[in-house]
């Protein structure tokens, strides 16, 4: 069975704080795809990344950053400075391939508030 | 690019009654899914489907029927609202893995669905 945990469920930093989103993921799939998604108080869902499972290579895109580590089923989300704009529900998933159709299983999201 | 659009973007319904929630893509993508969002719970997959003509179950099915007539459109029906099935409905389409394994699921703006 395919299952993410989220288990920060609600975060308060201060604008310009660091701030890590953890997640772990449950799979026996050799292959599998992680995903982060953000959403905004306006409801839609902003795709944020995507990694596969040969993919352990950790990115940094501007103030945003990943670690995937398959050793402990992580990948985690990292703000660096954060800015009241990054406030949002944040959802990691996972995708599944059954059937062959790729499936994401989503975390039960973790809400980030970012104060001035 | 329009992308995912979703009809309507609000509705309230009364117990018992019936509708359908109406998904457009304008990207020629394969597979197209379903979701429902309620608080502290994720999204959740109700239907997918991998191609025109086909459709199949996801996590929480029960109470929804779908339909793929066109490549472009996926209908999720309600044939008899509860107020269970309150929430926020997301549409998502993807390529194949087969086409592209690099991209993500788009996701329409939601549709909020409340029953009385």
């Amino acid at each position: 069975a395919q299952k993410v945990t989220q288990a920060q469920t609600e975060i308060s930093v201060v604008e310009k704080e660091d701030v890590t989103l953890d997640c772990v993921y449950e799979t026996r799939d050799t292959t599998y795809y992680l995903f982060w998604y953000k959403q905004p108080p306006s409801g839609e869902l902003v795709f944020l990344i995507r990694r596969n499972s040969f993919d352990e290579q950790n990115e940094i895109s501007g103030r945003y950053s990943w670690n995937f580590q398959k050793s402990t089923s992580s990948f985690n989300f990292t703000i660096t400075a954060s800015q009241v704009v990054d406030s949002a529900v944040y959802f990691c998933a996972l995708s599944t391939t059954q059937g062959g159709s790729e499936k994401l299983v989503f975390g039960k999201g973790m809400k980030l508030t970012v104060n001035p | 690019n329009a992308g995912v659009t979703q009809t309507p973007k609000f509705r309230v319904l009364k117990t018992g009654q019936s509708m359908t929630l109406l998904c457009a893509q304008d990207m020629n993508h394969e597979y197209m899914y379903w979701y429902r969002q309620d608080p502290g719970m994720g999204l959740r997959l109700i239907h997918y489907s991998v191609g025109e003509g086909t459709t199949a179950k996801g996590e929480v099915p029960d109470g929804y029927n779908v339909s793929r007539l066109k490549k472009q459109n996926f209908l999720l029906g309600l044939e008899s609202a509860a107020p269970s099935q309150t929430s926020v409905y997301f549409c998502a389409s993807s390529y194949s893995w087969t086409v592209d394994s690099n991209q993500p699921q788009h996701f329409g703006d939601g549709t909020r669905l409340s029953i009385l």
